[in-house]
């Protein structure tokens, strides 16, 4: 079975803060990374993806990849009240030609 | 910018009729999906295709679901007969390429009275 597992959360912030989302995987054959915002009622949106060991950053937010920890994260400066949503880490295995979503971790940024 | 469509937005249905989703991927992108989110749950894949044929599908993707793609732009997903258990959104995704990121259509609601 391919475990994508994060945090259900809610994840309170205050704006302006720093949000820090997680996420860890079970299978080291995972290959490719994503992090997807979806809010209530609506599909999956893209927010970043990451494929190699490392942080990768685009605007506010910044993806860290640890293979050999099988985890993800993503970090959301400057957090905003519209950045409330449910925030979806998704793996694609090696030779498979499809993503295992986690559960999602629900984001609340207070104004 | 280009983008995933689906219809319809919404589809009601009694148990046991046949429905077909539609969507109409990104148009040059090589990869499709269905995905199904069930009220309150994670988003699951169902199928993906590829070269008009299917590359994988999940062990929810039994032979009560179908995949098409018709015509150059339209890609479709059939469910016969259909169950209670089938209410969810269903999502179309695509990409452009195997391991490529997925960008994921409105949905549509279905709902099996």
């Amino acid at each position: 079975q391919k475990e994508v597992e994060q945090n259900s959360g809610p994840l309170s912030v205050p704006e302006g803060a720093i949000a820090s989302l997680n996420c860890t995987y079970s299978d080291r054959g995972s290959q490719s990374f994503f992090w997807y915002r979806q809010y209530s009622g609506k599909s999956p949106e893209l927010i970043m993806s990451i494929y190699s060991n490392g942080d990768k950053e685009d605007g506010r937010f910044t993806a860290q990849l640890n293979k050999a920890s099988q985890y993800v994260s993503l970090l959301i400066r400057d957090s905003q009240p519209s950045d409330s949503a449910t925030y979806l880490c998704a793996v694609n295995l090696y030779n498979f030609n499809k993503f295992y979503f986690g559960s999602g971790t629900k984001l609340n940024v207070k104004p | 910018e280009p983008e995933v469509t689906q219809t319809p937005s919404h589809q009601v249905t009694q148990m046991g009729q046949e429905v077909i989703l539609r969507c109409v991927p990104i148009s040059n992108h090589l990869y499709f999906y269905w995905y199904r989110q069930i009220l309150g749950q994670k988003v699951e894949f169902l199928v993906s295709f590829y070269n008009n044929e299917i590359s994988e599908k999940s062990e929810i993707f039994d032979d009560q679901f179908s995949v098409e793609r018709p015509d150059g732009s339209n890609f479709t997903l059939k469910i016969r007969s259909t169950k209670l258990e089938d209410s969810a959104m269903y999502f179309c995704a695509s990409s452009e390429a195997r391991v490529n990121e997925q960008f994921f259509g409105p949905g549509t609601r279905l709902t099996v009275l």
